[in-house]
């Protein structure tokens, strides 16, 4: 069974302040995603990562940072915590597909809340 | 890149009824199409998928319909249940690398 854990469920962080989101997966998966889930938005893909130490930007990158020193672990970093920057944030990872997709497996997400 | 379309953005029904939501993606060469529920403080999670080389597909009170021609896919929930109340959002791929390109999300309501 697949378990991804996100390393809080709820943050509250000032304007200005460096916050770190860390996502774990125990699946060997060798994708991991960082979205944000915002009401009417749907899912907005943030950076992907497909291997340790490579990384690509998504859709809305701005203002985020992103490190995979180890396979099991996805860290998405805000630099500058702003309050247009509070919202839900998922983690994912998949295995690599030869030829086709495969499901993604989310985390339970990190509620952040920029004062 | 691929852009994807869903409709509606909400969706109340009856106990028993049947409920449909669509999809409308941009890039013909896409050939995979998964929707995901979210139920109320939980997690996304895969329900059903389809590839490009099938039109339809089953499982239980839920089905997914292709229309490659016309470039759109739906989702079908038959005889609504309570816990059928969720957010569901569709996708299609996005380049490579597993990447998907999400819904903005349709939220159901089943009324008992």
């Amino acid at each position: 069974d697949v378990k991804v854990t996100q390393s809080s469920r709820y943050l509250v962080k000032r304007t200005g302040e460096k916050v770190f989101l860390e996502c774990v997966q125990d699946m060997d998966h060798e994708n991991m995603f960082w979205y944000r889930q915002d009401p009417g938005l749907g899912l907005r893909l943030i950076y992907f990562s497909y291997d340790v130490k490579m990384k690509e930007k998504g859709d809305i990158p701005e203002g985020y940072s992103v490190s995979r020193e180890k396979k099991e672990r996805f860290s998405l970093i805000l630099e500058s915590a702003s309050t247009n920057q509070t919202s839900m944030y998922l983690c994912a990872s998949t295995s690599l597909g030869q030829l086709s997709y495969n499901e993604q497996f989310f985390g339970p997400g990190t509620r952040l809340t920029v004062l | 890149g691929e852009n994807v379309e869903q409709h509606p953005s909400t969706l109340s029904v009856q106990e028993g009824d049947s409920a449909v939501i669509k999809c409308t993606y941009s890039d013909s060469a896409s050939n995979y199409f998964p929707w995901y529920k979210q139920e109320l403080g939980k997690r996304p999670q895969l329900i059903i998928d389809i590839r490009s080389n099938v039109g339809e597909k089953k499982d239980q009170r839920i089905a997914v319909t292709l229309n490659k021609t016309a470039k759109h896919f739906s989702l079908h929930i038959t005889e609504t249940q309570p816990e059928d109340s969720a957010v569901y959002f569709c996708a299609a791929p996005r380049e490579y690398g597993n990447k998907l390109v999400f819904g903005a999300g349709t939220i159901l309501r089943v009324k008992s």
